[in-house]
């Protein structure tokens, strides 16, 4: 059963940290674009980070950019968020999702697997 | 970046009716447009990606269109499990539009 598995998640003052985790199972997960999305209370999607297959690219949305660090361990199907210097604007649910190419590129152009998420919330 | 901007930000509809929900990109994004539905606590999910191929297992009455600037989603008989969020995004720089939720 091809699965996300978000855990990490909890309640934080402003300027902590916190390290996300989201472990696959059910794929080959070395073969695939991971990427990170939040979703603010009653709000809409935001895309925060993608990393490649390999960890060679790495791309952030500019509102984490410099906070927030993307990382992924192949050998144990996971991939990672680093937090630093939260903020309360960062209180979200934050999903994992897998990305997928149209055309075989290897490019991130859908996000089609996606976790239940875990929230973070960033309140003294 | 992209700016995605989808239109309605709501509509309110019944079953069986034709819905038809508006993305339009900042810049030509050719098909590089994903569309997904989201419901109460749960995680979005897929509908149909490169701007109008049906996602895997997803039923025939949803469908898109669009190329460039202009996209469409389109729900040809509306079902009432069908009654959710719907968001566009686009793959150049990941970008989600800012929903239209399908009410009752």
């Amino acid at each position: 059963q091809v699965q996300l598995v978000e855990s990490g998640g909890g309640l934080v003052k402003p300027g902590g940290s916190l390290r996300l985790s989201c472990e696959s199972s059910g794929f080959t997960f070395s073969d695939y674009y991971m990427n990170w999305i939040r979703q603010a209370p009653g709000k809409g999607l935001e895309w925060i980070s993608y990393i490649n297959s390999s960890g060679l690219i790495i791309y952030y949305a500019d509102s984490v950019k410099g906070r927030f660090t993307i990382s992924r361990d192949n050998a144990k199907n996971s991939v990672y968020l680093q937090m630093n210097s939260l903020r309360p604007e960062d209180t979200a649910v934050y999903y994992c999702a897998r990305g997928f190419d149209y055309y075989g590129s290897e490019t991130n152009d859908g996000l089609d697997i996606w976790g239940q998420g875990t929230m973070v919330t960033v309140s003294s | 970046d992209i700016q995605m901007t989808q239109s309605p930000s709501s509509l309110s509809a019944s079953v069986g009716d034709r819905v038809t929900i508006t993305c339009r990109a900042s810049h030509s994004i050719t098909n590089y447009l994903n569309w997904y539905q989201q419901k109460p606590g749960k995680a979005p999910k897929l509908l149909i990606y490169a701007a109008s191929t049906l996602q895997s297992g997803i039923p025939l009455r949803f469908s898109g269109s669009g190329s460039g600037t202009d996209f469409t989603l389109t729900i040809s008989s509306l079902q009432p499990e069908d009654f959710a969020t719907y968001y566009c995004q686009q793959s150049y720089s990941q970008t989600f539009g800012g929903g239209t939720t399908v009410e009752i």
